[in-house]
Parts: structure tokens; C-alpha cells; sequence
């Protein structure tokens, strides 16, 4: 079965320090790999995704993220934080075996220190 | 393109009322998914449709809920009654058919019952 853990519920940073969300899955076949976003009141927003080919993927707003299959994991990352990325980040996985059914991390709250 | 649209946004209700949540996916998409959010729980996936035909719905938390989606362009979610343990943000996705395919969220109906 699918699985997917989120390191930390709450990370904060400092504005323009590097943001780093931890993202592990369990899989027994490749994986499709996706990060989401929800801003205050709003629904989930994709950031960006990883299906085949490139390993790195880069998404909207200067995040990008890397697939390692040897370590199971698709951590989020972003040079420099801005306090507009204050928000909760959602890491989810799919694969064929399960159709469309995504499983959704708890996800982590980023807070940004002026 | 409108994205998906969600009614209501809000809704308040008093235990023991029906409460009726409705979803519009975007054109073209023939996937559609109902999730829950709430604190305790997390994101949770409780049913999800495939050409208007559900597929999972291992989610619904029990009888009194239900889902139907009776053409390509709309689906309700019912709960009958409602109970103040359901009080939650609802929400609905759309995307095209395949396990790679992000799934796009509506904006979510806060639901309140007293």
C-alpha cells in the first residue's frame, strides 16, 4: 500500500533562508510524486509534480523538487523564502496499481520570520 | 477556464439537518473526488467518481453520507443527518483520467454543524 510521511507538521525559516519540507513515500512500483500548496481559506494548489525522465523538477513560484528513489524521498526546496510562501504544503503520491487515488501526506505548516 | 466551482462556500446548519454540497468539475475532465479536511484527520479522500461512475468509496464514513454525480458536469455530496462531528471543510477535485494526472481543487465548502 501507498504511504506518504511529512517530516515536521510546522517549519518555520527566516525571509530569504533556504526552505527545505521533507517529503518520504512507500511504493512497490514507481511512483508518481506531487507537491500541493493551501494558502488561508483556500484549496489545494499544485506546485509541481514528478511522472518520469528528470529527476529535479522545478514548479511555480521558485520551488522545485528532487525524486531519489534510492532513499525513497521527494523533499521540497527553495533558495530563498518569502514571507508570501507562509502557507501548508501537501506532498502526495499515485501509482497505476491504485488508479487515480492519490494519498495525501499530513502536511507541514511553513511559517516565515520576517 | 473557471476551474473547479464549489456551492456553498460556507454553510451552518443545525444537527439532525440534510446538507447537500455541490461540485463543478472542469469541462472536460471525467474524474471527480470528494475530500474532508479537518485538524484532527487531515486531508481525507472519501469518494471519487470515473465517467460519473464511482469507483472508491471506501472513504464515506458511513450510511449517512452519500454522493452522487449524475452527468459529467456535477455532483452533490449529501449528508442526512448531519451530526456536529462533520463539521469540516469539503472539498472537490477534477482531473483526466490517469494516476499521473494532478487533480485540480475547488476552493472548499466550510461546513458547520451545531
Amino acid at each position: 500500500a501507498q504511504s506518504v510521511t511529512q517530516l515536521g507538521s510546522h517549519v518555520s525559516v527566516s525571509e530569504g533562508a533556504l526552505v527545505l519540507l521533507r517529503c518520504n513515500y512507500s511504493s512497490s512500483v514507481p511512483p508518481y510524486l506531487f507537491w500541493y500548496v493551501q494558502y488561508p481559506n483556500q484549496g489545494l494548489q499544485l506546485l509541481l509534480k514528478y511522472t518520469t525522465g528528470a529527476t529535479l523538477v522545478k514548479g511555480i513560484n521558485g520551488f522545485e523538487a528532487e525524486f531519489k528513489k534510492s532513499e525513497t524521498s521527494f523533499h521540497l526546496t527553495k533558495p530563498s523564502a518569502h514571507m508570501s510562501d507562509a502557507a501548508e504544503y501537501f506532498c502526495a503520491v499515485s501509482d497505476h496499481n491504485y488508479g487515480q487515488n492519490f494519498v495525501f501526506g499530513p502536511g507541514t505548516r511553513l511559517s516565515v520570520l520576517p | 477556464d473557471a476551474g473547479v466551482i464549489q456551492s456553498p462556500r460556507h454553510e451552518v446548519t443545525e444537527m439532525g439537518q440534510e446538507v447537500t454540497l455541490r461540485c463543478k468539475p472542469i469541462s472536460g475532465h471525467n474524474s471527480l473526488f470528494w475530500y474532508r479536511q479537518t485538524m484532527m484527520r487531515g486531508l481525507e479522500l472519501l469518494i471519487y467518481f470515473n465517467n460519473n461512475v464511482p469507483i472508491d468509496d471506501s472513504g464515506m464514513p458511513e450510511d449517512r453520507f452519500s454522493a452522487k454525480m449524475p452527468n459529467a458536469s456535477f455532483s452533490t455530496l449529501k449528508i442526512q443527518p448531519s451530526e456536529p462531528r462533520d463539521s469540516a471543510v469539503y472539498f472537490c477535485a477534477s482531473s483526466l483520467e490517469s494516476s499521473y494526472n494532478e487533480q485540480f481543487f475547488g476552493p472548499g465548502t466550510r461546513l458547520t454543524v451545531l
